[in-house]
């Protein structure tokens, strides 16, 4: 059973600021990481996918991986307020996501 | 293009009724999967569809909840004798061939077990 931890609790950052988020998982032999986003009421939209280690920027988005520590991130750069949203980490793998409670983040105009 | 489509949006239940949810995939995606998400929690895998093959229902929570793919194409997730703890948002996702972990999610039906 794939674990998907995202500890921290609501996040709220500055407008312009960066939002940092972290998740950690159990399976030392996943491949494949994810990060959705889902705004109040609605439904989850992938916004990274990350496969290497390293960082993977798109936008004001960047997802980092290290496998080694079984770690990845999603960093916001300059946050807009249509960035409050919670954001889901999940691991792929046996054909199905093993998804994190999420982290709400609140940006503050 | 259409995305993934689920009916009801909201759906008020008695405990005890039986319920069905359905899901219309991306036209042309091969794999449908049904997740659950109930307050406060992730979201939590039921039921993975490949094309014709034996659907992997290992995430299902007991035997009330079946579901079924006819044609290759629409879901139908099927709840009996609902229980309060049945009560959350049961989201449908399907992926292209090949990739099933690229998953796009549908809007949810919201089901409520009074």
């Amino acid at each position: 059973q794939k674990e998907v931890e995202q500890n921290s609790g609501p996040l709220s950052v500055p407008e312009g600021a960066i939002a940092s988020l972290n998740c950690t998982y159990s399976d030392r032999g996943s491949q494949s990481f994810f990060w959705y986003r889902q705004y109040s009421g609605k439904s989850p939209e992938l916004i990274m996918s990350i496969y290497s280690n390293g960082d993977k920027e798109d936008g004001r988005f960047t997802a980092q991986l290290n496998k080694a520590s079984q770690y990845v991130s999603l960093l916001i750069r300059d946050s807009q307020p249509s960035d409050s949203a919670t954001y889901l980490c999940a691991v792929g793998g046996n054909n199905r996501l093993a998804f994190g409670k999420g982290n709400q983040v609140v940006v503050i105009p | 293009g259409a995305g993934v489509s689920q009916s009801p949006s909201n759906k008020v239940t008695e405990k005890g009724k039986d319920v069905e949810l359905r899901c219309d995939p991306i036209s042309g995606h091969t794999a449908l999967y049904w997740y659950r998400q109930s307050l406060g929690q992730g979201l939590e895998f039921l039921i993975y569809f490949q094309g014709n093959s034996a659907p992997d229902k290992s995430g299902l929570p007991s035997d009330r909840f079946s579901a079924e793919r006819t044609g290759g194409s629409v879901s139908t997730l099927t709840i009996q004798r609902t229980q309060q703890e049945d009560s959350a948002v049961y989201l449908c996702a399907s992926s292209p061939q090949g990739r099933t972990d690229t998953q796009y999610f549908g809007p949810g039906t919201r089901l409520t077990v009074l």
